[in-house]
């Protein structure tokens, strides 16, 4: 069975611009949480989305925003990017919600560096 | 607030030896806790959960965690370390404040096991 797979591994932009990260989870998982990695502030959990609606949010500002698909598919979007975005941004699927079952798999992350 | 903390930074143990990474907590409720690893430049790694039943869990890779509810405390332990433990170790607990439920990691401790 194919993991969960982030894309893109790596990407560098600049302030001010926007950046679009997907995640698609394991096949038969309906949850994509996203959480963001960072040396200072550990793990940081952004939001989960469940069968294509936000179920769970963490306490980041609305510059960041996501979406799921009908195919349990996941994007989040970070717009208006400042210096401090830079982190590791993890994706995890599960087969029901995060916080319920516990047992998440995780991607390899998206590392986002803003110059 | 709910939270998790993990008080060392990092763990140093020479090979053979038992070794303990510690977690506390702080829920209101019944906790349910889990343990993750991530190895340098992968995503996280399930290990093992506590929900109910026996206070010692056994997990993934010959790791174990005791929850201990009067010290609201659930270390990992391995009574013998390998070198191919080295890693960082997260605890996880689940958090229903604010009407949500997720997933919240600790800092994290890094795991250095010498030959």
């Amino acid at each position: 069975k194919a993991g969960v797979t982030q894309t893109p591994r790596y990407l560098i932009k600049t302030r001010g611009q926007q950046v679009t990260l997907s995640c698609s989870p394991i096949s038969g998982h309906r949850s994509v949480s996203w959480y963001q990695q960072t040396p200072g502030q550990g793990l940081q959990f952004l939001f989960e989305y469940f069968s294509e609606t936000q179920r769970n949010k963490g306490n980041f500002p609305g510059r960041f925003s996501g979406r799921q698909f009908s195919n349990s598919r996941s994007e989040m979007n970070v717009s208006t990017l400042e210096l401090g975005d830079s982190a590791l941004y993890l994706c995890a699927s599960s087969f029901g919600l995060a916080g319920n079952t516990g047992e998440l798999f995780f991607g390899e992350g998206s590392r986002l560096t803003v110059l | 607030a709910q939270s998790v903390a993990q008080p060392e930074d990092q763990v140093n143990v020479a090979e053979g030896n038992p070794l303990t990474v510690k977690c506390t907590y702080s829920v209101s409720g019944n906790p349910y806790l889990f343990w993750y690893v991530q190895y340098p430049n992968r995503g996280l790694q399930f290990l093992l959960k506590y929900i109910t039943g026996d206070n010692l869990v056994k997990g993934s890779y010959g790791f174990e965690a005791e929850f201990n509810k009067s010290q609201t405390s659930f270390h990992l332990k391995t009574p013998s370390a390998l070198v191919s433990d080295s890693a960082l170790y997260f605890c996880a607990v689940r958090d229903l404040s604010g009407g949500y439920n997720k997933l919240i990691f600790g800092a994290g401790t890094r795991l250095a096991v010498h030959p």
